[in-house]
């Protein structure tokens, strides 16, 4: 079966320093989701990507967030100056459609930020 | 979208069938059930949905009450690799796979 592949699954990074997680989706989706979980905590929703643009985002998203679509196969997740509360597991997501369709999910990315 | 409760964990022998409950009593009627799970840590699995009819799939059943304020999801012969969290949602069509997780139910599976 196709699966999402995200990459690195491991990250450690100095506070303030910038991360990029990287992912790249099942080939024939059209959107593309990041979530993350606290450890012991729910998996929250970040954010939503539709024709190379933001769909929808959380309040957790804020300014030092930003999504891109670099190419044909990638879908990135950047944090620019990461803080302490950063520190999570990264889930990148995939979808044919954007409504009442099945998320396809990577096995994910654990940021540590130290 | 509707707020969910599940029961925090039950457990299960393996072989058996796995009913795990929702409730969803303020459901609308353009919503839909869906079932994620989580085996440790990993990332969210999907499992089923549905609108109001109970649905069927190679994973699992979904059984909704006629008046769409509960439902089940059923393993028909739960093994230890289903041994996971399992996530209640209710989504409707208006945002972009924005799932709402809860704390779901933690499913054990003994052998």
């Amino acid at each position: 079966e196709p699966e999402v592949t995200q990459t690195p699954s491991h990250q450690v990074t100095q506070m303030g320093q910038e991360v990029i997680l990287r992912c790249v989706p099942i080939s024939n989706h059209l959107y593309f989701y990041w979530y993350r979980q606290i450890l012991g905590q729910k998996v929250e929703f970040l954010v939503s990507f539709y024709n190379n643009e933001i769909s929808e985002k959380s309040e957790i998203f804020d300014d030092q967030f930003s999504v891109e679509r670099p190419d044909g196969s990638n879908f990135t997740l950047k944090i620019r100056s990461t803080k302490l509360e950063d520190s999570a597991m990264y889930f990148c997501a995939s979808s044919v459609s954007g409504y009442n369709e099945k998320l396809f999910f990577g096995s994910g990315t654990q940021l540590s930020v130290l | 979208d509707a707020k969910t409760t599940q029961p925090p964990s039950m457990d299960c022998a393996e072989g058996r069938a796995a009913n795990l409950p929702c409730n969803h009593s303020t459901i609308s009627g353009n919503e839909y059930v869906y079932w994620y799970r989580q085996i440790h840590s990993q990332g969210p699995q999907y499992i089923i949905h549905g609108l109001k009819n109970n649905e069927t799939n190679e994973m699992a059943s979904l059984i909704i009450t006629e008046d769409r304020k509960s439902s089940t999801l059923i393993l028909p012969h739960a093994t230890l690799r289903d041994t996971a969290v399992y996530y209640c949602i209710v989504k409707g069509g208006t945002s972009y796979g924005k799932l709402t997780f809860g704390q779901g139910t933690i499913l054990t599976v003994h052998p």
